[in-house]
């Protein structure tokens, strides 16, 4: 069974454009998670979905970031526009149910933005 | 407000030797601890989880132990192997929401 599937696994691009991240969850899975991982401030949670629906955004640094999950496959994180200091690995993790399952991670996508 | 340290940041030992990687956390109130390994360029996999009624969890020659009332844990590895070479990080579960909180991580090189 395939794990959680991420794309771009690299992106490097220039301040000011917007940058689209791309998650598949393990099937059958109801929970979705965004992280990203710096040197500074280590992995922290961006957002979290239960069955499609956003339910913790409070990690969510500012409005130029947004997420979406369209439907129990797919989830988008969207930085428009980009800044140099949103360069960081984004993880997706899924679980069965809920923040208390075990999640887990994709391979991450490593963003550089000049 | 939860913080997790892992101490310490970096640690070498040379292959066959025992080791322990230590993980406190500030609010003892927490649901669980899980304990993951990250491979550069790679995510994470979940190595040992703790519920907060455990006092261990043993996989293989992994074993983690909780004291919550002290807020530490720590990931005994036995007869440690170049494949262990890796990222070790720590999490808790806790807080009214229930999300992970990390550690930023013990980088461990075993050398042959």
């Amino acid at each position: 069974d395939a794990g959680v599937i991420q794309s771009p696994r690299h992106e490097v691009t220039e301040m000011g454009q917007e940058v689209t991240l791309r998650c598949k969850p393990i099937s059958g899975h109801n929970s979705l998670f965004w992280y990203r991982q710096t040197m500074m401030r280590g992995l922290e949670l961006l957002i979290y979905f239960n069955n499609n629906v956003p339910i913790d955004d409070s990690g969510m640094p500012e409005d130029r970031f947004s997420a979406k999950m369209p439907n129990a496959s797919f989830s988008t994180l969207k930085i428009q526009p980009s800044e140099p200091r949103d360069s960081a690995v984004y993880f997706c993790a899924s679980s069965t149910s809920g923040r208390l399952d075990t999640q887990y991670f994709g391979p991450g996508t490593r963003l550089t933005v000049l | 407000k939860q913080e997790v340290t892992q101490i310490p940041a970096a640690l070498s030992v040379p292959e066959g030797e025992n080791l322990v990687l230590n993980c406190s956390f500030t609010d003892s109130a927490i649901y669980n601890l899980q304990w993951f390994r990250q491979d550069p360029g790679k995510g994470l996999t979940s190595l040992l989880l703790i519920q907060s009624s455990q006092r261990e969890q043993t996989s293989g020659r992994l074993n983690a132990s909780l004291d919550k009332s002290s807020g530490r844990s720590t990931l005994y590895i036995a007869a440690s192997q170049p494949g262990d070479s890796a990222t070790y990080l720590c999490a808790v579960r806790g807080g009214s929401q229930g999300n992970l909180i990390f550690g930023k991580g013990t980088k461990l090189s075993v050398k042959p």
